[in-house]
């Protein structure tokens, strides 16, 4: 049973365009959802959100969370060919077990 | 942010080899550290998490006698791949995680790893 579902699975936008991506979670001793951007490597870490309705903004990214309805969004204003990635998300409970979903792949064409 | 290093970065090996990959946390004690394998434009795959002194938890399907997990200390984890194949040829990436605030996983660069 999946405890991270992220979609959609893949999207392919142009240049300029604005993107929405979802992350819906359980709700078991839940503690932070987090999100991540992976290029070619390792993840790297874009968010961290604990608490609902509170916008976390870094640039053209930013993300919120429903606490009550069990989902996150990743949106990406004015996307660039360098947004590229996998985006993935994880939930972390109390007892630091973390689980991700299996990513958005997002493919941004000039 | 906290750092983590793998090593090596690279490897390759011949098929029946075991090779040995190293997870250092260098600014935190991480009590908690996770080995992720990756597939080309594949998510992450957890493989194993790891407490330190005590036995990792193995994912289902996942080899526990051909992937040796050690956490022996709160600085350092291990994964050795044992009698290697060219289907164990992947991207290997460890994670730590402290078990206080602001409890983020910290990502290493990864391990590529080639059998051949």
């Amino acid at each position: 049973e999946d405890k991270v579902v992220q979609s959609p699975l893949s999207l392919v936008v142009h240049e300029g365009d604005t993107v929405t991506l979802n992350c819906s979670y359980e709700v078991t001793n839940f503690r932070s959802l987090l999100w991540y951007k992976q290029e070619k490597k390792a993840p790297t870490f874009l968010f961290m959100l604990t608490s609902s309705g509170i916008e976390k903004k870094s640039g053209r990214l930013s993300s919120i969370l429903d606490k009550k309805e069990l989902f996150s969004i990743l949106n990406i204003t004015a996307t660039q060919t360098g947004d590229s990635a996998i985006y993935l998300c994880a939930q972390t409970n109390t007892g630091n077990q973390f689980y991700f979903g299996t990513g958005t792949s997002l493919t941004v064409i000039p | 942010g906290a750092v983590v290093s793998q090593h090596p970065s690279r490897v390759i090996c011949k098929s029946g080899t075991s090779v040995k990959i190293e997870c250092r946390s260098l600014d935190f004690q991480a009590t908690t550290m996770f080995w992720y394998r990756q597939f080309p434009k594949k998510s992450l795959m957890l493989m194993a998490t790891s407490n330190e002194g005590s036995k990792a938890t193995y994912e289902q399907g996942v080899e526990k006698d051909k992937f040796l997990i050690n956490h022996a200390s709160l600085t350092l984890s291990t994964l050795t791949v044992t009698s290697a194949h060219p289907e164990d040829s992947s991207f290997y990436i460890c994670s730590a995680s402290a078990d206080s605030y602001p409890y983020e996983q910290y990502f290493g660069p990864g391990t590529r790893l080639t059998v051949t």
